[in-house]
């Protein structure tokens, strides 16, 4: 059974750092893409990134709203999915999914609430 | 960047209606759109992909139609588990959700 466990969130002043970590289980973790999304409450989902697979050298591409703040990589030996963010505004604020593949995202994670506020 | 325009913004239908929900596209995305699902409180999931590909364990009463910068997604008859708000989402030139679609019973 594929699962995916986000972990990390919280309460962070305006300027801070925090590092969202995606534990997966359940599949053959270097042979996926894997993205993470954001949710502002009662707002769209926004995608925020991705990291290829094994195949694809596990490179990145970012939503420009968040390149150079944000970086996403990897920990293969672990099957661990990270998503560090610094600089953190208000406009951060949101529930962070992660999901596998980098399109047609085919499970989820439960979600993980961040709070940017002073 | 690509824009996704949804529409209606709202929807409230009878059980066994047929439901349609808009998606557009500020540019050509060929075939490469998504819709997913997401209830209140839970991660969203994926109904259908690449236009018109019903995912695994999907009713049937699901279905995706569209090319190019117009697509569907349609309800056939709608059922009380099916109320929840619906994103399109694009992954041809970069990666967009739509504003959603909140579909509710009348």
């Amino acid at each position: 059974e594929v699962k995916l466990l986000e972990s990390g969130g919280g309460l962070v002043q305006p300027g801070g750092s925090l590092r969202l970590s995606c534990a997966a289980s359940g599949f053959t973790f270097t042979d996926f893409y894997m993205s993470w999304i954001r949710q502002p409450p009662g707002k769209a989902p926004e995608w925020l990134g991705v990291i290829r697979n094994k195949a694809n050298g596990y490179t990145t591409e970012y939503n420009p709203s968040v390149k150079g703040r944000f970086t996403i990589s990897r920990d293969n030996t672990q099957n661990i999915l990270y998503l560090q963010m610094n600089t953190l505004r208000a406009t951060d604020t949101a529930i962070y999914y992660c999901a596998r593949r980098g399109y047609n995202l085919d499970y989820w994670g439960q979600g993980v609430m961040v709070t940017v506020s002073s | 960047d690509i824009q996704m325009t949804q529409s209606p913004s709202f929807l409230s239908a009878s059980v066994g209606d047929r439901v349609t929900i808009n998606c557009k596209a500020s540019q050509n995305i060929n075939k490469y759109l998504d819709w997913y699902q997401q209830k209140l409180g839970e991660a969203p999931k994926l109904l259908i992909y690449n236009t018109n590909s019903l995912h695994t364990a999907i009713p049937s009463r699901f279905s995706g139609s569209g090319s190019g910068t117009d697509f569907t997604l349609t309800i056939s008859s709608l059922q009380p588990e099916d109320v929840a708000t619906y994103f399109c989402f694009q992954h041809n030139s970069g990666w967009t959700f739509g504003g959603g679609t909140k579909l509710e019973l009348k």
